[in-house]
């Protein structure tokens, strides 16, 4: 079946500019998870959203960082005037949220470079 | 500061031999670990996982190793495969019951020499 899917998988944008990443997660998975990973780093947690429950948003690094997920599907993550800071893979994750389901599963992420 | 450290950034091991990944991690409250491999340009993909009740989980090449008294994992394959060469990422699910996030380690480049 189809897995997580993300775009675009490499966004190139002007500092200062704002950026839209989008993720659409496996079929009924109920759970999504947006992470980052810079150079030389692990994933660093940003936000999770858990079916109509509020998002956990305490990994978001700043206010210009933003997320929304529509119908319990898809993730849009907003970055609004873009820093060189943000350059890096953006991740996102769903899994079914069921009790005691704990694999993740990723996409292939969205490389950003902020130039 | 880092909850969960993975202190070889790469390893190189010859094919057939046994490869072996650490991690260590701070918190006592982390319940069940995770190890992720991936791909150059691809997400991670899940590995292999073990409860904090357990000392060993294996799953074919792959035995994961957990001692909680020294907050050490090990991730074991044998034999080791070229197609092996990746970054493994070792993730911890916590802290506290119920917790729903992953914090990550850097991850150790794995290259299997053929």
């Amino acid at each position: 079946g189809a897995g997580v899917s993300q775009s675009p998988s490499n966004k190139v944008t002007e500092k200062g500019k704002d950026v839209e990443l989008r993720c659409d997660p496996i079929s009924g998975h109920t759970a999504l998870y947006w992470y980052r990973q810079s150079l030389g780093q692990g994933l660093e947690f940003l936000i999770y959203f858990q079916g109509n429950s509020a998002p956990d948003k305490s990994g978001l690094p700043s206010d210009r960082f933003s997320a929304e997920r529509t119908g319990g599907s898809v993730s849009t993550l907003t970055i609004q005037r873009t820093q060189q800071e943000d350059s890096a893979v953006y991740l996102c994750a769903s899994t079914t949220g069921g009790v005691q389901v704990y694999e993740q599963y990723f996409g292939p992420g969205t490389r950003l470079t902020v130039t | 500061d880092q909850q969960v450290k993975q202190n070889s950034p790469s390893l190189s091991v010859q094919e057939g031999r046994i490869s072996i990944l650490n991690c260590d991690y701070t918190n006592s409250m982390f319940d069940y670990f995770l190890w992720y491999k991936k791909y150059p340009a691809e997400g991670p993909t899940f590995l292999i996982s073990i409860s904090s009740i357990k000392d060993k989980n294996e799953d074919g090449r792959f035995t994961v190793f957990l001692n909680k008294s020294a907050k050490h994992l090990s991730l074991h394959i044998v034999p080791s495969q070229p197609g092996d060469s990746a970054v493994y990422f070792c993730a911890a699910l916590g802290p506290g019951a119920g917790s729903y996030q992953l914090t990550f380690g850097k991850g150790t480049k794995l290259s299997v020499i053929p």
